[in-house]
């Protein structure tokens, strides 16, 4: 079953503008992660974030934790075409192995 | 490293036949996953072993599906008999369970299955 829920489903944007994407979960976790999917392609990882960190930066991504709230955003900033994508947040509980993973965003980037 | 490798990438089979796909996770890592993908259903994981051993197969959906991991650089999903409804998109990744990269997974292209 899947524990995240994102938020947007779907999101169009311009070419140069930024996107932002949000996930929600429900347990307590060690960490969380995003990937990406381009079509017909298996998940790439992108950055994780663990339970201690408020704000993580990798490149044009940048990643907030909020644990009071559960919640996670992923910013990608200046995007591409390139980025056009779904975008899938996943968690691991304390201890565990095995991630949850949300329903993700699908990111267009028009030119 | 070559990565995650899974084969076949495109399988067409006929309802009732038997299907087999096959993993070959990155070497070094001892955790593997094996996930289904649907429009309906989004990522789903079937199974995950540790160190070649099933640690939570709760995901699988009925007895026809079965997974081994015979050694450390192979696994299979057997599909017996395959309906209709099994079509999906099928990845493998793995991942190490120590060290920084705990819990960052890797997956393959994916087999996609169309069970006519």
């Amino acid at each position: 079953s899947q524990q995240g829920e994102e938020d947007p489903q779907a999101l169009s944007i311009q070419e140069g503008e930024n996107a932002t994407m949000n996930c929600s979960y429900k347990t307590s976790i060690n960490n969380l992660q995003w990937y990406r999917q381009n079509s017909g392609r298996g998940l790439v990882h992108l950055i994780l974030i663990r339970s201690n960190e408020r704000e993580k930066h990798s490149g044009r991504l940048r990643v907030t934790l909020d644990t009071s709230k559960k919640s996670s955003s992923l910013l990608i900033t200046a995007s591409r075409a390139a980025d056009t994508a779904s975008y899938f947040c996943a968690t691991a509980e304390e201890g565990a192995q095995k991630l949850v993973f949300g329903q993700g965003t699908r990111l267009t980037i028009n030119p | 490293d070559a990565g995650v490798i899974q084969s076949p990438r495109h399988e067409v089979t006929e309802m009732g036949q038997e299907v087999t796909l096959r993993c070959k996770p990155i070497s070094g890592h001892n955790s593997l996953f094996w996930y289904r993908q649907t429009m309906m259903r989004g990522l789903e994981l079937l199974i995950y072993f540790n160190n070649n051993v099933p640690i939570d197969d709760s995901g699988m959906p009925e007895d026809r599906f079965s997974a081994k991991m015979p050694n450390a650089s192979f696994s299979t999903l057997k599909i017996q008999p395959s309906e209709p409804r099994d079509s999906a998109v099928y990845f493998c990744a793995s991942s190490t369970s120590s060290g920084y990269a705990k819990n960052i997974q890797y997956f393959g292209a994916g087999t996609r299955l169309s069970v006519l």
